[in-house]
Formats: structure tokens, sequence, C-alpha cells
């Protein structure tokens, strides 16, 4: 089955870009779904961050838009996630799932922890 | 943009039945998909499009949709269902973007 995984640095400076990879196992980016970014600060409810397909079109959170960008590296099934200008309020833990539309965002990576402070 | 709202806790005793809702002006048009989160662990879809059962849901969970609301019915509660419980939809009135409920801590006494 479908496995994702993301990985990157846990810890982020003020004003920098957050930098995270999700790499999918036992499917392939290109499959036709799209592939989520979504992220949970600490004690809070979950934010979507936005979605690419394996085309490269995106779909992005109206209010992260101008700081976000997602693509996907076909030839290593997997895709990325950049946020810039990162504040604390960013602090979060940063999750890749798979979002079969119709039939919902499923499986999701376990998530990791990215701290923004200096 | 729209919004999806959910109450914050419910809280049932073992054996009884939960229902946690999720209002929102786009459930009408949009399907409703909803999450368990337990402490420590990634989201578990466990209703798509208002009212499927993914396989290995036990069939204990239900979801039905009416109008502006949705809801996630949990019959028989066990404590292993207690956990976060988010609502999910979409929302494409000016471009496509998904929207998470604010979540609701189900405590089974």
């Amino acid at each position: 089955q479908v496995q994702l995984q993301e990985s990157g640095p846990g810890l982020v400076k003020p004003s920098g870009t957050l930098s995270l990879t999700c790499a999918v196992s036992g499917g392939s980016i290109s499959d036709n779904v799209w592939w989520s970014w979504v992220r949970q600060p600490p004690g809070k409810g979950l934010e979507w961050i936005g979605e690419i397909y394996h085309s490269g079109s995106t779909a992005y959170n109206p209010s992260l838009k101008s700081r976000v960008t997602i693509s996907v590296d076909k030839s290593k099934n997997q895709f990325s996630l950049n946020l810039t200008s990162v504040t604390a309020a960013d602090t979060a833990v940063y999750s890749c799932a798979r979002d079969v539309r119709d039939r919902g965002i499923a499986p999701w990576g376990q998530g990791t922890l990215v701290t923004v402070s200096s | 943009s729209y919004e999806l709202t959910q109450p914050p806790s419910v809280s049932v005793s073992p054996g009884q039945t939960a229902r946690i809702t999720c209002s929102g002006d786009t459930l009408p048009k949009q399907y409703a998909y909803w999450y368990q989160q337990k402490p420590g662990q990634a989201p578990l879809l466990v209703i798509y499009k208002d009212s499927e059962r993914p396989s290995g849901i036990p069939e204990r969970f239900s979801g039905s949709s009416s109008g502006t609301i949705v809801t996630l019915t949990i019959s028989g509660v066990q404590a292993e269902d207690e956990a976060d419980y988010y609502c999910q939809s979409v929302d494409s009135s000016d471009t496509y973007h998904v929207l998470f409920g604010g979540g609701t801590r189900l405590t089974v006494l």
C-alpha cells in the first residue's frame, strides 16, 4: 500500500524558508491523485496548505498562497513544500498525504515537527 | 470563503451513541469527509462522500448529510474511539481549496 514519509529540517530561523520533502512508496507520484501538505500547530487543528498533481497543477490555501510553493519530482517519486518568510506562527507538525478527491485524503505521513526559532 | 464549524467537545458513556456535527454553507454542494486523530498519530479517514466507509473502518462509524449540516455518528462507542474528529470539505467557489473544521474532542466517560 502507499506510504508517505516527510523529511527536512526540524528548526528554521524566523524570516527563513521552510523546505520539506515527501517520499512516496508503494505507489507512483504519477497516479491519478493529488499530493497534499497539511499542518497542525501544537495543540491546534488541521490546516490545509496546498496540493499538487503530477502534471504540476497546484492548488493553495488562499491564506498562505503568497508564501507557498509545492513542486513534484517524478524521477524521485516525491513532492516538496517551500514556505517562505516564516514566523513563530508557522511552527507546526507538517504532514504530507494523498488526496484521492472524492474518496478523501489518505493515507497520511506520520508528520514532522518544524519549529521556527532563532 | 466558506468555513466549517464543529463543537469543541462531545462526551458519551461507553456503549452510547456519539453524534458530532459539522456545519457550513459549502456542504449542500460538496461532499464531507471525516478523520479520526488519536494523540501522536496521523489522521485516519473514517467517512468519505458524506456517508461512505473506507475498508477496515468499523460499521459503528456512519455519516449523514442534511443541508448545511453533516453528522458523524458512532454507535456503541468504545473506549478506543476517544480521539479528535475533523470534518473536511472543499470550497470551489473561487479557486479550489480544502477546508477543515476546527475539530471535536470525543471523550468516552
